[in-house]
């Protein structure tokens, strides 16, 4: 079973529409990460958050931690065709350290 | 500025044959990872190493050995390479001890067993 579920897994949507990717979990976090991944390349860091019920900003996409630091959520506002990549939601357990657990990706296209 | 360098970047095995995958990073880090991405999904961990001197399995970790050389190096090395290992394995180095800190990853090495 993974650690982290992401969802959807995959999500095609026209330019202009909003979007949330979830990502989930069973267990306490001391931090989530969300990663963005182009073709060909390795994933680069979007976002920290290490506070329960933490929101950030950045630009046209709001990341939330929940208040039980179990899940995180991704919404992007008015998507653009320059949004698309697989975007990964990764964790560090409370109890872990230094092991970085990541979710199963959401693949996400926006058509123009 | 090197940051995370792996090699090779490419490779094509036989099954049954040995290989080393090398990872590098100037960047100072304490924590170093690798991962594998089969198509159109996410990272499984396979093995981890919190500092120089001890590694961790991961979420994968049966047919891979690891060595953490020094704080600089860490090696992945498949005994005896099966079709199934056939993915994209990726190395990572991060801060680890405070906070949520940012993983730095290689270009990825891109394997395939035949």
């Amino acid at each position: 079973t993974q650690l982290l579920e992401q969802s959807p897994q995959f999500l095609s949507i026209q330019e202009g529409e909003n979007l949330t990717v979830y990502c989930n979990s069973s267990s306490v976090f001391s931090s989530l990460q969300w990663y963005r991944q182009e073709p060909g390349e390795g994933p680069v860091l979007l976002v920290t958050v290490v506070t329960g019920g933490e929101v950030k900003k950045l630009k046209r996409l709001t990341f939330q931690f929940g208040d039980a630091r179990k899940d995180s959520s991704l919404h992007i506002t008015a998507a653009q065709p320059g949004d698309t990549g697989l975007y990964l939601c990764a964790g560090v357990l409370e109890t872990s350290g230094s092991r970085l657990t990541f979710g199963e990706g959401t693949q996400l296209t926006v058509n123009p | 500025n090197a940051g995370v360098t792996q090699t090779p970047k490419f490779q094509v095995l036989k099954t049954g044959q040995s290989m080393t995958l090398q990872c590098a990073q100037d960047m100072n880090h304490n924590s170093m990872y690798w991962y594998r991405q089969d198509p159109g999904m996410g990272l499984r961990l396979i093995y981890y190493s919190a500092s120089e001197g001890t590694t961790d399995k991961g979420e994968v970790p049966n047919g891979y050995n690891v060595s953490r050389l020094n704080k600089r190096e860490f090696s992945l090395r498949l005994e005896s390479a099966a079709p199934s290992q056939t993915s994209v394995y990726f190395c990572a180095s991060r801060i680890s001890g405070t906070g949520g800190t940012e993983a730095f990853f290689g270009q990825g090495t891109r394997l395939t067993v035949v």
